[in-house]
C-alpha cells in the first residue's frame, strides 16, 4: 500500500487566489514527521513546512500552511495568495521515527494562472 | 541555497560504463541520504548513512554502491550503466537530534545514458 498518496496530478489556480494540495498518508508509527517540498521546473528541491505527528498546532510558514488531521491521516498543504513564481510541482513527503529515509507521494504540479 | 553541494550537476555517458556522483552535505549534518526521481518511478529512496556508517537501504541496485567517507562527503557509484538508470539523483542531509529536522536536498546530479 502507498505510504503517501497525492490524488491531484495536476491543478490550476488564478494568481492571488489561496489552493490546496491534498496528502494522504498511512502509518501505523505514533511518531511521524510530515514535510512538503517544491520541485520547479529548474530540478532542485526546495523544503517549505513540516508537521510533526505531535504537534498540536498546524505548521505555519509564511504563505504556506499545513491543514494537518490526524484522525483521517491527512496533510494538506495551503497556499495562500498564489504568485506566479508557486508554479511547481509540490511533493508530500513522510518520515517514520528519526533520522529515517523520507517516503514521498507522486506529486501534484501546480500551475499558477495570471 | 540549500548548503547540500552535488557534483557535477549533468552527466553524459554510455550503457555499460561506471560514474561517481559526489554530494557534500551542509556543515554539521552527519546523515546523508540518495534519492533517484525518474519519470516512471518517482522519487525513490536509494541509500543512508549516518557519520560514515550505512544506515538504511532501499530500492537500490546491486550495480549502485556507496560510501561515507571521514569528512562526511558521499560518493554514489553507478556501475553497469544501463538505459533505465537515466534520471536525477539528488543527495539530501539532515542534523542530527530531533524528528522535526528537515532533509536538505543539493541541486541533484542529471544523469543521461546513451
Amino acid at each position: 500500500a502507498q505510504k503517501i498518496t497525492q490524488t491531484q496530478p495536476g491543478m490550476f489556480v488564478q494568481e492571488k487566489e489561496a489552493v490546496t494540495l491534498d496528502c494522504t498518508y498511512d502509518t501505523s508509527d505514533q511518531s511521524y514527521g510530515l514535510f512538503w517540498y517544491k520541485q520547479p521546473s529548474s530540478g532542485e528541491m526546495i523544503f517549505l513546512i513540516y508537521q510533526g505527528s505531535y504537534d498540536e498546532q498546524n505548521a505555519t510558514e509564511g504563505r504556506y500552511s499545513l491543514n494537518f488531521q490526524k484522525a483521517r491521516k491527512s496533510a494538506n498543504l495551503v497556499i495562500s495568495a498564489s504568485q506566479l513564481g508557486d508554479s511547481a510541482m509540490y511533493f508530500c513527503a513522510m518520515r517514520e521515527g528519526y533520522r529515517t529515509p523520507l517516503v514521498f507521494g507522486k506529486g501534484t504540479r501546480l500551475s499558477v494562472i495570471a | 541555497d540549500s548548503g547540500v553541494t552535488q557534483t557535477p550537476k549533468h552527466l553524459i555517458t554510455a550503457t555499460g560504463q561506471r560514474v561517481t556522483l559526489r554530494c557534500s552535505p551542509r556543515s554539521g549534518d552527519l546523515s546523508v541520504y540518495w534519492y533517484q526521481q525518474s519519470l516512471d518511478q518517482g522519487l525513490q529512496f536509494l541509500i543512508q548513512y549516518y557519520n560514515g556508517e550505512e544506515r538504511a537501504k532501499g530500492n537500490i541496485l546491486e550495480r549502485f554502491s556507496a560510501q561515507q567517507f571521514p569528512d562526511l562527503h558521499s560518493e554514489l557509484n553507478l556501475s553497469s550503466l544501463e538505459l533505465g538508470d537515466s534520471a536525477l539523483y539528488f543527495c539530501a542531509s539532515s542534523a542530527q537530534g530531533t524528528s522535526n529536522q528537515p532533509q536538505h536536498f543539493g541541486d541533484g546530479t542529471r544523469l543521461s545514458i546513451l
